[in-house]
C-alpha cells in the first residue's frame, strides 16, 4: 500500500498521560500536514511541514500539542496532558507542492479517546 | 479568520433523485477542493476547481467554482445509494497559508433505495 498510513488506528488514555500518533506519507510527498476531525464537524488544519520545516500552526494547537518531522519522512503529533476535549479523529495528509494543482491525499486516521 | 460553511447539513434523498451541497467562502480562494468521506472512513479527493467560473463533471457529479471564487458545488444526479457519505468543501487561501486546507462542515448525504 503506497497511500498516507497512520499510527495507532485507536488510541484510549486516561486524562492526564501522553500520547503520541505517528503519520507515514506517500513516500514522494514533501508536504505533510495534521488536521483534527471532531464528530459532525470538518477536518481543523493544526500544522503543516514542508521537508523537516514546520511552515505554519494554528491556533488551536495548544503548548501541549508538538508535532515533528526530523528527517522529513515520517511526523509525530504529539499531546501532553491529554483533556477529555483532545478526543477526535487526528488525520493526517500529504501532498506535492506543486501549485495549484496540490491535492492532499488522507490517511485513515487516529480515533484518541481520553477517559 | 477565513470560514467556509457548507448548506444543508443534511439531505436525504430517494434512490435516483438528485442532491446538491452549496459552499461559501468568507475569502476569496485560490482553489477549491471536494472530499468525499464515507461513514467510519477518511476524506477522500474527489476534484481540484482553480479557475473563476470553471465547471468539471465527474460521471454523475457536477462541479463547479464561482466567478468571484468565493463559492461553489456539487451535483449529482440521479443517487444511488454508494453515494452515501459526507461531502466537504475546502478551500486553500493561498499566499503564506498556501498549504492550509480550511474545511467545511459538510454534508451528509443520505440515499434511501
Amino acid at each position: 500500500d503506497t497511500g498516507v498510513s497512520q499510527n495507532p488506528r485507536h488510541k484510549i488514555t486516561k486524562r492526564g498521560q501522553n500520547v503520541t500518533f505517528r503519520c507515514d506519507p506517500i513516500s514522494e510527498h514533501n508536504r505533510l500536514y495534521w488536521y483534527r476531525q471532531t464528530l459532525g464537524q470538518g477536518p481543523e488544519f493544526l500544522t503543516y511541514f514542508q521537508n523537516e520545516a514546520q511552515l505554519e500552526k494554528s491556533r488551536l494547537l495548544s503548548d501541549r500539542f508538538s508535532a515533528e518531522r526530523p528527517k522529513g519522512s515520517f511526523s509525530t503529533l504529539e499531546i501532553q496532558r491529554t483533556e477529555q476535549g483532545d478526543s477526535a479523529m487526528y488525520l493526517c495528509a500529504s501532498s506535492l507542492n506543486e501549485k495549484p494543482q496540490e491535492t492532499q491525499y488522507f490517511g485513515p486516521g487516529t480515533r484518541l479517546l481520553v477517559l | 479568520g477565513q470560514q467556509v460553511m457548507q448548506i444543508p447539513q443534511y439531505q436525504h434523498v430517494q434512490e435516483g433523485e438528485d442532491f446538491t451541497t452549496y459552499c461559501n467562502s468568507s475569502t476569496t480562494l485560490s482553489n477549491i477542493q471536494w472530499y468525499k468521506q464515507r461513514p467510519g472512513g477518511h476524506p477522500v479527493f474527489l476534484i481540484q476547481l482553480v479557475k473563476s467560473g470553471e465547471v468539471k463533471k465527474q460521471k454523475r457529479l457536477t462541479f463547479q467554482f464561482g466567478e468571484a471564487k468565493k463559492n461553489s458545488s456539487l451535483h449529482i444526479t440521479a443517487t444511488q445509494t454508494t453515494d452515501v457519505g459526507t461531502y466537504f468543501c475546502a478551500g486553500h487561501a493561498g499566499g503564506t497559508s498556501y498549504g492550509k486546507l480550511t474545511f467545511g462542515q459538510g454534508t451528509i448525504l443520505t440515499v434511501h433505495p
